[in-house]
């Protein structure tokens, strides 16, 4: 069965220093890995998404994130967090968008 | 701006009765929608594959006649909580698959919060 852990629930940063948000899967073969990003009471935003090719992903709002397959790992991360980026955020992993299993997400607070 | 809207955003009721929550792609057509369900603190689970002209298909363990759900069209999914009870109270999240260019990208809804008293 598939599954992802997200080991840190909670993360502060301070506000312009660097972030890498922990995702590791367990998946039978090579997986679609994706990050998602969850504002309050809000629905999930994609960041990026993992399919195939180059390990590191480039995404939006300066996101990027590294598939290592070595170490079941697809950790997030940004050079400078920006107050706007404190949200909660969702690594998932699956065959298809109706196979997905989210972890249980990490909540990145922003401090000044 | 979003591609999948959910009415209504927040909806609080009564114990016993039903509940009604719509999800729509708003500039394509969705022949599949998902719903799922997020508990404070907890990721989403998926609840059930909504199907446009077909019988959903449900996760295990998911009710399927307290969680009723219906596809009329390739723009709208509803899901009904029927006979609701305080253990219902959730937030519920749909989403929606869109092909684009080859590729593509799962929208999600904004959630909806349902409270039941």
């Amino acid at each position: 069965a598939q599954s992802v852990t997200q080991p840190d629930i909670h993360i502060t940063v301070s506000e312009g220093a660097s972030l890498e948000l922990r995702c590791n899967y367990s998946y039978g073969a090579t997986p679609y890995l994706f990050w998602y990003v969850q504002s309050p009471g809000q629905g999930l935003q994609l960041l990026l998404k993992y399919f195939s090719g180059d390990t590191l992903v480039q995404g939006i709002k300066g996101f990027e994130a590294e598939f290592k397959r070595s170490q079941s790992s697809f950790n997030l991360r940004k050079p400078s967090v920006h107050w706007s980026d404190a949200a909660e955020y969702f690594c998932a992993v699956g065959a298809g968008y109706s196979t997905l299993t989210f972890g249980k997400g990490t909540m990145l607070l922003v401090s000044p | 701006g979003a591609v999948v809207s959910q009415h209504p955003s927040w909806v609080i009721c009564k114990s016993g009765t039903s509940v009604k929550i719509e999800c729509r792609s708003l500039d394509f057509q969705a022949t599949t929608m998902f719903w799922y369900r997020q508990f404070p603190k907890q990721s989403l689970m998926l609840m059930a594959t909504s199907n446009e002209g077909s019988k959903a298909t449900y996760e295990q363990g998911v009710e399927k006649d307290k969680f009723l759900i219906n596809h009329a069209s390739l723009t709208l999914s509803t899901l009904t909580v029927t006979s609701a009870h305080p253990e219902d109270s959730s937030f519920y999240i749909c989403s929606a698959p869109r092909a684009l260019e080859n590729t593509g990208e799962l929208f999600f809804g904004e959630g909806s919060r349902l409270t039941v008293l």
